[in-house]
């Protein structure tokens, strides 16, 4: 079955870098345009970055634009989200997030993974 | 940036009544719109995307409907495991955007 593990998060002081993965398995990853989706204590959902399944598109939200970087390993069947300069304002559960269809990017998200904590303190 | 507003933000609703949830876009989404379920503790969950199409495994009693700017999920009969967060969200147009959510609580 189709499963999602992200790990990377932690505790980090404003200004400083973290870098998330997301481990996919029972799938073909390299098919799958992929998805960061936050959300922040208590709060509602907020998509951050998509990278499409061949790489050769990535947007953002306007918000994290030069400061977080979306990429991916088809060969580890790895997503990655590199965060630098950290605001207290990017404290969120971060979710990777799949396409619901293969060989293009639809933008809405059949899979979800259980989330890793990022606090910028 | 299209503003997605859910309404109301709680329902208080009797196990195996009616439930339903709006959502309006502030522009024209057409029929680009998804919705979630979403659990304490729990990642979301695909319900209805393409504003109506019910995800693999979602049972009958939840519907959506609408186009344009105004949505609707209906859950027909609530059940125990219904009572959740539920957030709509459009694709139409980058960036892709979340209503503020639906709290369905137990009456």
């Amino acid at each position: 079955q189709v499963q999602l593990v992200e790990s990377g998060g932690g505790v980090v002081q404003p200004g400083r870098s973290l870098r998330l993965s997301c481990a996919a398995s029972g799938f073909t990853f390299s098919s799958y345009t992929m998805y960061w989706v936050r959300q922040a204590p208590g709060k509602g959902l907020q998509w951050v970055a998509v990278i499409s399944y061949d790489e050769s598109n990535e947007f953002y939200t306007d918000s994290v634009k030069g400061r977080f970087t979306i990429s991916r390993d088809n060969s580890k069947n790895t997503l990655y989200l590199q965060m630098n300069s950290l605001r207290a304002e990017d404290t969120a559960v971060y979710y990777c997030a799949r396409d619901y269809y293969a060989l293009g990017v639809h933008n809405w998200f059949d899979h979800w993974g259980q989330g890793t904590l990022v606090t910028v303190s | 940036e299209i503003v997605m507003t859910q309404s109301p933000a709680t329902l208080s609703v009797s196990p195996g009544e009616r439930a339903t949830l709006s959502c309006r876009a502030s522009q024209s989404v057409t029929s680009y719109l998804a919705w979630y379920q979403q659990k304490p503790g729990q990642a979301p969950r695909l319900l209805i995307y393409g504003a109506s199409t019910r995800a693999t495994g979602v049972p009958a009693r939840f519907s959506g409907s609408g186009s344009g700017t105004e949505f609707t999920l209906t859950i027909s009969s609530l059940q125990s495991e219904d009572f959740a967060l539920y957030y709509c969200q459009q694709y139409n147009k980058w960036p892709l955007t979340f209503g503020g959510g639906t709290k369905v609580e137990i009456k």
